[in-house]
């Protein structure tokens, strides 16, 4: 099983702001990984696609990087409204597998 | 535009049978895979199982023997049939075309 490992865990930022979040894979995936935005009570949303594809109607503040083991997530010019929990998540190999999220505060 | 809804969470036994229900609008299920996800109350999000185009599918060790997925082109509808139900099983089901999910069914698992 590919385990994939986030950091921080938990991080806070002030508006404007930026940050990365990055996910490491314990072995080689290619490309095959996406970043979901999650916020309370809602249900994950898609932000990009193997590894660096933005999806379709995401603010152009998100982007991704990355490759092999190790990706980024970027979020410029940080809004209130991307306060969430962000996953990484695998699709190169079954088990398909998820990071255990990476909790963002806006200060 | 895509849609997914699901449907037939609640409470039930441990040892209880539930069969969960993914209706799609705005595509065709069996035109990309197709998976179900899992996130108990306050963790991280867990595959569980997918279901490819050619109707291939494949679980996690958690569930396999006791979960079945499952497509109905005709209702462009995909299920998940759970059974042996643990308290463990316990969280708010989603289903995932790979670039959308429906708003996730509860699932709770309690005598």
């Amino acid at each position: 099983e590919i385990v994939l490992t986030q950091s921080p865990d938990f991080q806070s930022v002030t508006p404007k702001g930026k940050v990365t979040i990055t996910c490491r894979a314990s072995q080689s995936i290619g490309s095959s990984l996406h970043w979901y935005q999650q916020k309370p009570d809602q249900s994950p949303k898609l932000l990009i696609k193997y590894a660096s594809q933005s999806f379709s109607g995401v603010p152009s503040r998100f982007s991704g990087s990355g490759s092999g083991t190790d990706f980024t997530l970027t979020i410029n010019s940080l809004e209130a409204e991307d306060a969430a929990t962000y996953y990484c998540h695998q699709s190169s190999s079954l088990p398909y597998t998820f990071g255990q999220g990476t909790k963002l505060e806006i200060k | 535009e895509v849609q997914l809804v699901e449907s037939g969470g609640g409470l039930v036994q441990p040892g209880g049978s539930l069969r969960l229900s993914c209706a799609a609008s705005g595509f065709t299920v069996s035109s990309n895979y197709m998976n179900w996800v899992r996130q108990a109350p306050g963790k991280g999000l867990e595959w569980v199982s997918v279901i490819y185009t050619g109707g291939s599918t494949y679980y996690a060790d958690s569930v396999q023997g006791r979960f079945t997925i499952s497509r109905d082109n005709s209702k462009n509808t995909l299920y998940l049939q759970m059974n042996s139900l643990r308290p463990e099983d316990t969280a708010v089901y989603y289903c995932a075309e790979p670039d959308y999910w429906g708003q996730g069914t509860l699932v709770t698992v309690s005598s």
